[in-house]
């Protein structure tokens, strides 16, 4: 098992450019998280996905889309890149939504100038 | 709402020594989860422990013990004999059962120097 992957670890986006951060887990769990890590801070939850088809807001979703066609994969889309976007992004899955532990990826560290 | 309150900045400790992390919450939900998560400086995030708010017993795991108090709404990481490789950034999170939306949200963490 791999566990949770993330493409790519590093990039440097221009202000006003889009990406897509993508997140592939082969554990077959249903949910699903995105977070930013801004430096020396705690994650925020930017959005989660209960399974295939179904997303939702967390904390900060301003600036960024997501979609879930499959259980395994949950990229997140940024548009119009702002330099406050800037920040390390963890992608996460759990078994359920409660008790299980999120098993993490190694995070993309994303530089918008 | 959701919170999560990590007092400690920064804790130093010394080695082989016990340390108490703090953290404190509030939710309204009577279903939740609390989770302690280390991340070093190579910045990948490693699930410790976890405690369900109907436990009622406190968790452990190895040198880890999660001190619950569901009254105070404080669920304090406990590590003992510390170790030169226990430094690090240490998170607390919460997770809401369905009423929450299964949101997970984490504290500011603190950090831990071990001193040989």
């Amino acid at each position: 098992n791999a566990g949770v992957t993330q493409t790519p670890k590093f990039h440097i986006l221009k202000i006003g450019q889009s990406m897509t951060l993508q997140c592939t887990q082969d554990m077959n769990h249903n949910y699903m998280y995105w977070y930013r890590q801004d430096p020396g801070m705690g994650l925020k939850l930017i959005y989660y996905s209960v399974g295939a088809g179904i997303t939702d807001k967390g904390e900060v979703p301003n600036g960024y889309n997501v979609s879930r066609s499959t259980t395994e994969d949950f990229p997140l889309r940024l548009e119009l890149a702002a330099p406050s976007q800037t920040s390390v992004y963890f992608c996460a899955s759990s078994r359920t939504g409660r008790i299980d532990e999120q098993f993490f990826g190694p995070g993309t560290r994303l530089t918008v100038l | 709402a959701q919170k999560i309150t990590q007092t400690q900045p920064g804790m130093f400790v010394q080695e082989k020594e016990a340390v108490t992390l703090d953290c404190t919450y509030d939710t309204s939900d009577q279903s939740y989860g609390l989770f302690w998560y280390k991340q070093p400086s190579s910045g990948e995030m490693i699930f410790l422990i976890y405690q369900g708010s109907y436990d009622e017993q406190n968790a452990t795991e190895g040198r880890y013990s999660l001190n619950f108090q569901k009254a105070r709404k404080s669920a304090n990481l406990v590590i003992s004999a510390s170790q030169l490789g226990d430094s690090a950034m240490y998170f607390c999170a919460m997770r809401e059962g369905r009423a929450g939306g299964f949101k997970t949200i984490f504290g500011a963490g603190t950090r831990l120097f071990v001193k040989a």
